[in-house]
């Protein structure tokens, strides 16, 4: 079984500023992990994919993502982020065993203000 | 394409109705999958199917019915609402059922509130 742990529930930060959202997972097998963003009123749509090979990810809307197989995580990060970024993020992962299955984290609220 | 979509967009029942949230893709995958969303606790997965006449039950299946006479279509029904079950629904596809690198595709939810 795996599980998914994003401790911050909320994340303010202002325009033009950085930004790390932290995700962490526990798995007995050796798993894919995503990130999927969700703007408001829809549905989610995958951000960046780690599968194998390096460990950074680059994604669609110069989000990137890196794995760390010590530390057990996969934290997404945007050097500089813009208004249009406020949405709630989603990691997750699945088996690389075999299955579609995903398990998702609860989700990081990330609030860009001017 | 249209995609993964979802109806109808909300949803107000009384406890112990009955209906069907509809899904549907385009894309032809094989692969589709149900999901609820609730405040603080993410996306759990309720049902999914590997293919046409092929179902299983996710994480929470209690209280929901499947079925999947079609590769496009994939409805969830509900038995006997609860109040429990309000939350928001959201339907997923993804080409090669048993790839688990595959990405995804989700319609645009839907929003059921049982009273």
């Amino acid at each position: 079984a795996q599980s998914v742990t994003q401790l911050d529930s909320q994340v303010p930060v202002f325009e033009e500023a950085p930004v790390e959202l932290r995700c962490n997972y526990s798995s007995s097998v050796s798993v894919y992990l995503f990130w999927y963003v969700q703007y408001p009123n829809q549905g989610l749509q995958l951000l960046l994919k780690y599968l194998s090979g390096s460990t950074l990810v680059k994604g669609i809307n110069g989000f990137e993502a890196e794995f760390n197989k010590s530390q057990t995580s996969f934290h997404l990060r945007k050097p500089s982020v813009h208004i249009s970024d406020t949405a709630e993020y989603f990691c997750a992962v699945s088996d690389t065993g075999g299955g579609n299955k995903l398990t998702f984290g609860t989700g990081t609220q990330l609030k860009v203000e001017l | 394409n249209a995609g993964v979509t979802q109806t109808p967009k909300f949803q107000v029942l009384k406890t112990g109705q009955s209906m069907t949230l509809q899904c549907a893709q385009d894309m032809n995958h094989e692969y589709m999958s149900w999901y609820r969303q609730d405040p603080g606790m993410g996306l759990r997965l309720i049902h999914y199917s590997v293919g046409a006449g092929i179902t299983d039950q996710g994480e929470v299946p209690n209280g929901y019915n499947v079925s999947r006479s079609t590769t496009e279509d994939f409805p969830l029904r509900l038995l006997s609402a609860a109040p429990s079950q309000t939350s928001v629904y959201f339907c997923a596809s993804s080409p090669n059922p048993g790839r688990g690198d595959n990405e995804q595709f989700f319609g645009p939810g839907t929003r059921l509130t049982v009273l």
